[in-house]
C-alpha cells in the first residue's frame, strides 16, 4: 500500500504555544486528507477534510479556528493546533486517500500519527 | 451510512484463525464493508473490502452473508502481530471514515 507519513512523531509544548503537523503522502498524490484525534482507550474522531487547494471541511464541534488545515499540495496537509491547552493533547492521525476519477471506493492510507503533549 | 455492530473483544490462539464479526442490517445496495484495524499507538491499517462476493488478500478474507447484512473477517494464522483493534465500517465511498468502537483481539501464545 501507500505510504503516509507524519511529522513530528511526537511533541511536547507548553500551553500557549501553537502547533503544527505534517502529513504527508510519499507516492502517491492524495486529492483528499483526513485528520483525525484519538484520545486514549478511545477510538479515532474524525476532525476534518481537506481537499487540495481548497478549504478545509470540519465535523461538528471541531473549532476551525483552532484547528487550522493546509492542503496547499497533492502530497502535503498540515494541521496547526493554536493556542494548544491540555485537554488538546492527544494522538493526532492523518489519512490520504485519491477520490479522483468518480470512483465509489477506495482505500484511505493512514499516516503513523502524532503524539501531542500540551504541558 | 449503516452502523455496524461488533463484539467488544475477543481471544484467539495463535497459529489458529481468528474469526471477527460484524453485524450491519442496514446495509444499503452500494455500500462497501471495510476492514480496517489499529494497533496500539499506530495509525490504523486498511485490511481488505468487499460489496457483496466473498474477498480474499495476502492479509485475510472477507466472508459477506448472501443477504449482506452481516460479514466475518477471517485471519487464517493469527500471530502475536495481529493483536489489535479491528474495524468494521460501512460506506458508499471513502470520503468519511467512522470509527466505532471495534474489537479488540487478543491473540495469546
Amino acid at each position: 500500500g501507500a505510504v503516509v507519513s507524519q511529522h513530528p512523531s511526537w511533541v511536547i509544548c507548553k500551553s500557549g504555544t501553537s502547533v503544527k503537523i505534517e502529513c504527508r503522502s510519499l507516492d502517491f498524490q492524495a486529492t483528499t486528507m483526513f485528520w483525525y484525534r484519538q484520545f486514549p482507550k478511545q477510538s479515532l474522531m474524525l476532525m476534518a477534510t481537506s481537499n487540495e487547494g481548497s478549504k478545509a471541511t470540519y465535523e461538528q464541534g471541531v473549532e476551525k479556528d483552532k484547528f487550522l488545515i493546509n492542503h496547499a499540495s497533492l502530497t502535503l496537509s498540515t494541521l496547526t493546533v493554536t493556542s494548544a491547552h491540555p485537554e488538546d493533547s492527544s494522538f493526532y492521525i492523518c489519512s490520504a486517500a485519491n477520490l479522483a476519477g468518480g470512483r465509489d471506493y477506495n482505500e484511505q492510507f493512514f499516516g503513523p500519527g502524532t503524539r501531542l503533549t500540551v504541558l | 451510512d449503516a452502523k455496524t455492530t461488533q463484539p467488544t473483544s475477543m481471544d484467539c490462539a495463535e497459529g489458529r484463525a481468528a474469526n471477527l464479526p460484524c453485524n450491519h442490517s442496514t446495509i444499503s445496495g452500494n455500500e462497501y464493508v471495510y476492514w480496517y484495524r489499529q494497533i496500539h499507538s499506530q495509525g490504523p491499517q486498511y485490511i481488505i473490502h468487499g460489496l457483496k462476493n466473498n474477498e480474499t488478500n495476502e492479509m485475510a478474507s472477507l466472508i459477506i452473508t448472501e443477504d449482506r447484512k452481516s460479514s466475518t473477517l477471517i485471519l487464517p494464522h493469527a500471530t502475536l502481530r495481529d493483536t489489535a483493534v479491528y474495524y468494521c465500517i460501512v460506506i458508499r465511498n471513502t470520503d468519511k471514515l467512522i470509527f466505532g468502537t471495534g474489537t479488540r483481539l487478543q491473540v495469546f501464545p
